[in-house]
């Protein structure tokens, strides 16, 4: 099962900030939080990921809560192309590596 | 740099044929993984293999399923007998060697998908 919560949905105007929360409250220590992004049926995209510290990249930052039992995606300004399902994984290091998906969180960016 | 390359696209098998997915993963990727897709649901793992390895089949469904990945050519998914609630789309990632700093583990490659149509 996966680890994760998310809204199923929001929607967000072209041009604003775009934060998507993810609830991982029984993440341990050693489980890294990823975000990849589905759009349309295309395969998913690689988004950011991050252990406890706040991230970010050209597409995104990510903020990652002290106790580490939530996190918050970022895109600063959402554009029509971002709308898409979004996915929050936690993945083990320690194990086979697999990320287990969730329902995720449908994004519409509305002009 | 070539991504991950799937094929084909789209693949139409009558109920009870074989159907064949090919996954060639990333350059210096020596991780596979296979994911199915069914429509308006999330992605489920089913299978992740390193070159002649099975590491995790625990998403593959016990019959009629069948995966592989040699040592020379693409990672392969096999279902035989196929019915119609095959129908789906299957999702292949790859990945380099994990280092446990993470720092340099960017996550999967997805490739572009099969859609395999049952009818």
């Amino acid at each position: 099962d996966a680890k994760t919560t998310q809204p199923p949905s929001m929607d967000c105007a072209e041009g604003r900030a775009a934060n998507l929360p993810c609830n991982h409250s029984t993440i341990s220590g050693n489980e890294y939080v990823y975000w990849y992004r589905q759009i349309h049926s295309q395969g998913p995209q690689y988004i950011i990921h991050g252990l406890k510290n706040n991230e970010t990249n050209e597409m995104a930052s990510l903020i990652i809560t002290e106790d580490r039992k939530s996190s918050t995606l970022i895109l600063p300004h959402a554009t029509l192309r971002d709308t898409a399902v979004y996915y929050c994984i936690v993945r083990d290091y320690s194990g086979t590596y697999k990320y287990i998906f969730g329902t995720g969180t449908r994004l519409k960016v509305l002009a | 740099n070539a991504g991950v390359m799937q094929n084909p696209r789209h693949l139409v098998r009558r109920r009870g044929q074989e159907a064949r997915l090919r996954c060639s993963p990333m350059k210096g990727h020596s991780h596979v993984y296979w994911y199915r897709q069914l429509p308006e649901e999330g992605l489920k793992f089913m299978v992740y293999l390193q070159k002649e390895n099975i590491i995790d089949e625990s998403g593959m469904p016990k019959e009629r399923f069948s995966a592989e990945f040699p040592k020379e050519g693409p990672s392969i998914l096999r279902i035989q007998q196929v019915v119609r609630g095959d129908s789906a789309a299957y999702f292949c990632a790859s990945s380099p060697v994990t280092k446990k700093t993470g720092r340099f583990n960017y996550g999967y490659t997805f490739g572009s998908g099969t859609r395999l149509t049952v009818v």
